[in-house]
């Protein structure tokens, strides 16, 4: 079936270091792909997204560029900041409408 | 839009006590989504609706859990009896999938559930 493995964290660097997150997936056909984000004690929040096959999504900075070749939707950003100290998670749906979310990973930034 | 609304933001229980959790997703969404985080298991879907109809709800733990859709903007999960392994985070999410076919989830802010 469909789903998503990323990077185990905790991620940690310092500020206005370069971070990649690395997502991979299984899918039948051309799914949406996603990043989101958690914050402390609060739900997800939708990062950023790729509709389709080398479409970029970028967002605040961070961009996702979606490759089937590689099936591949790393997450990246050039400078992080300590506010981006959240966790991430890469996510696609099924032909259901029901998402498969990657593990999770934890970022760390320090000043 | 004031986007999902859960309730109650925390519960604090004992064993063996009835627990029912409430979510009023946005209006116009056709899918809601009922997911459980915990450390040790991450992030997991128990049950989803699509059109008031629940479609999958392999992911429900047990008999003791149970959800209802009565209309379109209003859900229950009920945890009767409640046990400490219960204990976690339940967020409610709710897309438009099937219609506007954005596929994006948007999530509550969750109930920070604990049985003592």
């Amino acid at each position: 079936g469909d789903s998503v493995t990323q990077m185990e964290g905790p991620v940690t660097l310092s500020e206005e270091a370069f971070l990649t997150i690395n997502c991979t997936y299984t899918a039948t056909g051309y799914p949406s792909l996603f990043w989101y984000v958690q914050y402390p004690g609060e739900g997800l929040q939708l990062l950023l997204k790729a509709t389709k096959a080398d479409d970029k999504g970028s967002n605040k900075g961070f961009e996702a560029t979606y490759r089937k070749e590689t099936t591949s939707f790393h997450l990246e950003k050039g400078s992080v900041q300590v506010s981006d100290s959240v966790v991430y998670f890469c996510a696609l749906p099924d032909s259901w409408g029901k998402l498969q979310f990657g593990a999770g990973t934890q970022v760390v930034v320090t000043p | 839009d004031a986007g999902v609304i859960q309730s109650p933001r925390h519960e604090v229980t004992e064993m063996g006590q009835e627990v029912t959790l409430r979510c009023k997703p946005i209006s116009g969404h056709d899918y809601l989504f009922w997911y459980r985080q915990t450390m040790m298991r991450g992030l997991e879907l128990l049950i989803y609706f699509n059109n008031n109809v629940p479609i999958d709800d392999s992911g429900m733990p047990e008999d003791r859990f149970s959800a209802k859709m009565p209309n379109a903007s209003f859900s229950t999960l009920k945890i009767q009896p409640s046990e400490p392994r219960d204990s976690a985070v339940y967020f409610c999410a709710s897309s438009s999938y099937g219609t506007a076919k954005t596929d994006e989830q948007f999530f509550g802010p969750g109930t920070r559930l604990t049985v003592l």
